[in-house]
């Protein structure tokens, strides 16, 4: 069975700070691994999308990477400003069908000014 | 486009009541998930649908039933609810294309007494 870890679960940065979120996952037969964006009370908002063939992705300010093989993805968020404060949750979906998720449990930011 | 919605956005149950959760979207996506997130478990899947007409058990799906008679709605029952249901759930979509990026729907707060 699938399980994927988020460490930490809880960080906090001061303004400015370039971070590194983390991601692991125990079977590396992954489609592909997606990082969300989850602000209290709300729902999810897809930030990056990595296929298993890919290394990494990037977007503004954020750069996604996957190390397949080691079961391990990274979420680096340069320059962190105070909304970027929310909860980012990893999340593989599995070769086969339908895209089903397993989901990480998150890691809560906060940025501080 | 309104992306993907869910009502009610609230709702408080006595055990044993029954009601059903809605989950439209507008972006023709052919599949559309139902999860729950619960404190320090993050979000499981309870059941989803890779196409009108079509439900799966994804992995938590004792005490619901799914039905997608449209392409656009997923609906979720709850036939005599438990306070173990007490819960926050989303509705996804996505795509059956390459991307499979999932959106989702703002939730609803299930409380049951």
């Amino acid at each position: 069975k699938q399980e994927v870890t988020q460490i930490p679960a809880a960080l906090s940065v001061p303004e400015g700070e370039n971070l590194v979120l983390n991601c692991s996952f125990t079977d590396s037969a992954i489609y592909n691994l997606q990082w969300f964006r989850q602000d209290p009370g709300k729902g999810l908002t897809s930030l990056l999308l990595i296929q298993s063939s890919q290394r990494e992705q990037t977007s503004g300010r954020l750069n996604a990477s996957l190390d397949k093989s080691s079961g391990r993805s990274t979420l680096y968020i340069a320059a962190s400003q105070p909304g970027d404060s929310a909860t980012y949750l990893c999340a593989v979906s599995h070769t086969g069908t339908a895209s089903k998720l397993t989901f990480g449990t998150g890691t809560r930011l906060q940025v501080t000014l | 486009n309104a992306g993907v919605t869910q009502t009610p956005k609230f709702r408080v149950l006595k055990t044993g009541q029954s009601m059903t959760l809605l989950c439209a979207q507008d972006m023709n996506h052919e599949y559309m998930y139902w999860y729950r997130q619960d404190p320090g478990m993050g979000l499981r899947l309870i059941h989803y649908s890779v196409g009108e007409g079509t439900t799966a058990k994804g992995e938590v799906p004792d005490g619901y039933n799914v039905s997608r008679l449209k392409k656009q709605n997923f609906l979720l029952g709850l036939e005599s609810a438990a306070p173990s249901q007490t819960s926050v759930y989303f509705c996804a979509s996505s795509d059956r294309g390459n991307t499979d990026t999932q959106y989702f729907g703002p939730g609803t707060r299930l409380t049951v007494l």
